[in-house]
């Protein structure tokens, strides 16, 4: 079975300061994995994908995450927040058993201080 | 803007009753998905429907159920409304058939639902 964790809930940064969000998976097969991010009151938007090319991947707006398969991690990171970041940040994972049905973390919220 | 969207943006209704929330893909997806966000279970996947047909099912409640139609947009009826059924309704839609073929997924602004 797959599961995702997200291990801070909400995160908070200073404008200009380093973003990290955590995020582990458990996965019996080769995973995909992927970030969406939702403003407050929009839907969901993809910022990246993991799909067993390259361990690092780049999204949009700055961000990249690495996939590290003996830390069964995926933790997204931005070396400079921007205001425009403060938002929820939800890791999702699917594997090949059950593309269908992926499995969404719980979400980090993330603020950025001015 | 997603390309995808959903009508309405808020439904307030009793508890008992039934709604339809109502999804329109992206034009050339063929894939539709729905999710339920709500504080307590985080974001949910429903049920998937591929070309008209059901794909493939997750956390969905016997009460609920979902269509697509040979337009490709797609409807959510939820009926017997318990205040737990409070949240809001996410439709995506994206070009695969899913299975070993995930792409990317394109969130509607969703539906809230407020049941009292």
């Amino acid at each position: 079975a797959q599961s995702v964790t997200q291990l801070d809930s909400h995160v908070s940064v200073s404008e200009g300061t380093p973003v990290l969000l955590r995020c582990n998976y458990s996965s019996s097969y080769s995973p995909s994995l992927f970030w969406y991010v939702q403003h407050p009151n929009k839907g969901l938007q993809l910022l990246l994908k993991y799909t067993s090319a390259a361990t690092l991947v780049k999204g949009i707006n700055g961000f990249e995450a690495e996939f590290k398969k003996s830390e069964t991690s995926f933790h997204l990171t931005k070396p400079s927040a921007h205001m425009s970041d403060a938002a929820e940040y939800f890791c999702v994972v699917s594997d090949e058993t059950s593309y269908d049905k992926v499995i969404f973390g719980p979400g980090t919220s993330l603020s950025v201080i001015p | 803007d997603s390309g995808v969207t959903q009508t309405p943006k808020h439904l307030i209704t009793a508890t008992g009753q039934r709604v339809t929330l109502r999804c329109s893909p992206r034009s050339g997806d063929l894939s539709v998905y729905w999710y339920q966000q709500s504080l307590d279970q985080g974001l949910q996947f429903l049920i998937q429907y591929y070309n008209g047909e059901e794909r493939a099912k997750g956390n969905i409640l016997e009460r609920f159920s979902a269509q697509q139609f040979p337009d490709l947009h797609s409807e959510l009826n939820l009926s017997s409304l318990e205040l737990g059924d409070s949240a809001l309704y996410f439709c995506a839609s994206s070009t695969q058939r899913g299975g070993t073929d995930y792409n990317e997924q394109f969130f509607g602004p969703g539906t809230r639902l407020t049941v009292l």
